[in-house]
């Protein structure tokens, strides 16, 4: 069964580094997101990316977030300047249109992201 | 703007017993999707079942079913026969049907216990 594939599983950076979260979506899919979730709160949408540029983007996705695809495979998240409160886990998320699964966004098993 | 609510933040249920969790949503629109996704302590985020706006009949997967109440806006997810593995934490989540890249909205979750 397809999955969307998500790299590094867990990161740990110091305060003020650059981060890269990498994601291999379900190829014929079109649509893709990213999600935050700090411990045990509520999983929080970022932005949202089709056709090369993002659909949509939430207050928390500020100056220092980028999103891209860069080679049609896969699609990344950049954290420019890591700040401690960026420690969460991030899901990508790829959404298909094609029969049973419309509609539904699948999601990767997540990369864990400390900031010390 | 939607929203969803989850009312109970954790529940407890007897090992083979039944347990309901409630979601509520609130929408201006009339085409969307309804979801119920589990996260286990793995923490990825697995559709548990989905339900069309536009459908009448409650969605069924196994031991998993909805009542799904539009006209109250009220998405439950009921586990018959619970399992030891259906610990986890629950989300409700709602995505409209307007755009084809609107995001999926969650709710605060519910953390579920099956106590042996």
């Amino acid at each position: 069964e397809p999955e969307v594939t998500q790299t590094p599983s867990h990161q740990v950076t110091q305060m003020g580094q650059e981060v890269i979260l990498r994601c291999v979506p379900i190829s014929n899919h079109l649509y893709f997101y990213w999600y935050r979730q700090i411990l045990g709160q509520k999983v929080e949408f970022l932005v949202s990316f089709y056709n090369n540029e993002i659909s949509e983007k939430s207050e928390i996705f500020d100056d220092q977030f980028s999103v891209e695809r860069p080679d049609g495979s896969n699609f990344t998240l950049k954290i420019r300047s890591t700040k401690l409160e960026d420690s969460a886990m991030y899901f990508c998320a790829s959404l298909g249109f094609v029969a049973r699964e419309a509609g539904e966004l699948f999601f990767g098993e997540g990369s864990r992201l400390t900031v010390l | 703007a939607q929203t969803v609510t989850q009312s109970q933040p954790e529940m407890s249920v007897q090992e083979a017993e039944t347990v309901t969790l409630s979601c509520t949503y609130d929408t201006s629109e009339s085409d969307y999707y309804l979801f119920w996704y589990k996260q286990p302590p793995s923490r990825q985020m697995i559709l548990v079942i989905r339900q069309e706006a536009y459908k009448q009949q409650n969605a069924t997967e196994n031991r998993f079913s909805v009542n799904f109440q539009k006209a109250a806006k009220s998405f439950s997810l009921k586990i018959s026969d619970s399992q030891l593995g259906d610990a986890a934490m629950y989300f409700c989540a709602y995505r409209s049907g307007a755009n084809r890249d609107d995001k999926i909205i969650f709710g605060k979750g519910t953390r579920l216990h099956i106590l042996p």
